[in-house]
């Protein structure tokens, strides 16, 4: 089953609106990262919050850390056609060694 | 900065031939992990190696096999291969809690 459960699944909003995404984990984490990928390119590493960090920024974006909803939310101000992408969460588990395991992706689409 | 160099960047094999990926992790980085990406899916973590001993084992079919060399850079064998293998693999190097992913595979299987 999957670690990280994303939604919406799409997403579809104008130039200037802001845009919201979720991921829920199940397991203990070290960190959480977000990703974006284009259509069928690579991924592209956004942020990272740790376990015991609640909220970060990076330029127009913002991620929230709940640990004990297991939950995060990546928040991407004055979106820009740009923006169109796929993002995904993806959670470091607080094993003996480190592994990334994505959730499901919210495919976002920023219309002009 | 050196990023994580894969190669091929393309691949098109036939049914049941042998595929081999390469993967050039950044300098100093201790891990080395794959993924494999269906189309309009998820990574899906494969394997993992920490200082050339493999790490970890994801859903990695008995097929593929992988291995890191003393250069640290690696390797994902795919012999047998099925027309569901085609997809993007990327692979990823690590050091604490940087992670780096290179720009992937893409392996289409005909």
């Amino acid at each position: 089953s999957q670690q990280g459960e994303e939604d919406p699944q799409a997403l579809s909003i104008q130039e200037g609106e802001n845009a919201t995404m979720n991921c829920s984990y199940k397991t203990s984490i070290n960190n959480l990262q977000w990703y974006r990928q284009n259509s069928g390119r690579g991924l592209v590493h956004l942020i990272l919050i740790r376990s015991n960090e609640r909220e970060k920024h990076s330029g127009r974006l913002r991620v929230t850390l709940d640990t004990s909803k297991k939950s995060s939310s990546l928040l991407i101000t004055a979106s820009r056609a740009a923006d169109t992408a796929s993002y995904f969460c993806a959670t470091d588990l607080n094993t003996g060694f480190q592994k990334l395991v994505f959730g499901t992706g919210t495919r976002l689409l920023v219309s002009p | 900065a050196a990023g994580v160099i894969q190669s091929p960047r393309h691949l098109i094999k036939e049914k049941r031939e042998t595929a081999t990926l390469k993967c050039y992790p950044i300098p100093r980085h201790d891990t080395v992990y794959w993924y494999q990406q269906g189309p309009g899916q998820d990574p899906q973590f494969l394997i993992s190696f920490y200082e050339k001993m493999q790490s970890d084992k994801g859903s990695i079919p008995d097929r593929f096999s992988a291995q890191q060399f003393s250069d640290y850079h690696s390797e994902l064998n795919m012999s047998s291969l099925e027309l569901g293998d085609s997809a993007l693999y990327f692979c990823a190097s690590s050091h604490r809690d940087g992670y780096t992913f290179g720009s992937g595979t893409r392996l289409t299987v005909v």
